[in-house]
């Protein structure tokens, strides 16, 4: 069973308009949670990261917000789309005292 | 805030040669370095990491690790056309928050 998904696979979507994405990790108790942001071929840029529920630690904002409502899930979103936006949006999940990140299959976001 | 860098940004190399990737950091105080290989559309995986200073084999992979330099680099004997993909270095913040990630290398092993 996988581990950690990620939903949608894919979204296009109009500048200026209203985002969510979201990430559920499955049978890990209070894993650390990260969003990271990657342009076409490029490197991963971390955005958010979460050890526990209710705090996210913002590391480069990018207009957007994130937050973890639930020990198992971390969500990505903002209300007003902008063309730098799109790109390719991963989650993560570790294990506390652990280093190997695990990352989910990614959103893939186009804005229009 | 670390620094990451890696070279070259690209590579081409024939099947079955040695295929070798550069990393640079600038903070000599983290903990952990990793490899990460990323295939066309699909999510980075971690591939080899190493805590101190010194070598580390797994198969065809070798990772070097210099503190001392803020380099450390990976290896892959024999490539295969299966490794084509975009090689990232990552490297421990000070806080142990997450990896900061290097710059990439795309790598193409041509049959």
């Amino acid at each position: 069973a996988q581990t950690i998904h990620q939903w949608p696979v894919a979204e296009i979507k109009a500048v200026g308009s209203p985002l969510s994405l979201g990430c559920t990790i499955k049978g890990k108790s209070s894993p650390n949670l990260y969003w990271y942001w990657q342009a076409t071929g490029g490197t991963l840029q971390q955005l958010f990261y979460s050890i526990t529920v209710g705090q996210v630690e913002s590391v480069v904002q990018l207009n957007l917000s994130a937050s973890r409502p639930k020990d198992d899930q971390f969500i990505l979103s903002t209300e007003k789309l902008l063309l730098s936006h799109s790109g390719f949006y991963l989650c993560a999940w570790r294990l506390g005292g652990q280093n190997t990140l695990y990352f989910g299959a990614g959103t893939r976001l186009s804005v229009l | 805030q670390q620094k990451v860098q890696q070279s070259p940004e690209s590579l081409i190399v024939p099947e079955g040669a040695m295929t070798s990737l550069n990393c640079t950091f600038s903070d000599s105080a983290s903990q952990y370095f990793a490899w990460y290989r990323q295939h066309s559309g699909k999510a980075p995986k971690a591939l080899m990491s190493i805590f101190s200073n010194g070598e580390k084999e797994e198969g065809r992979f070798t990772i070097h690790l210099n503190k001392a330099s803020l380099h450390f680099s990976l290896h892959i004997r024999d490539s295969q056309p299966s490794d084509s993909a975009l090689y990232l270095c990552a490297v421990s913040d000070q806080g142990g928050r997450a990896l900061i990630f290097g710059t990439g290398t795309t790598v193409s092993v041509s049959p």
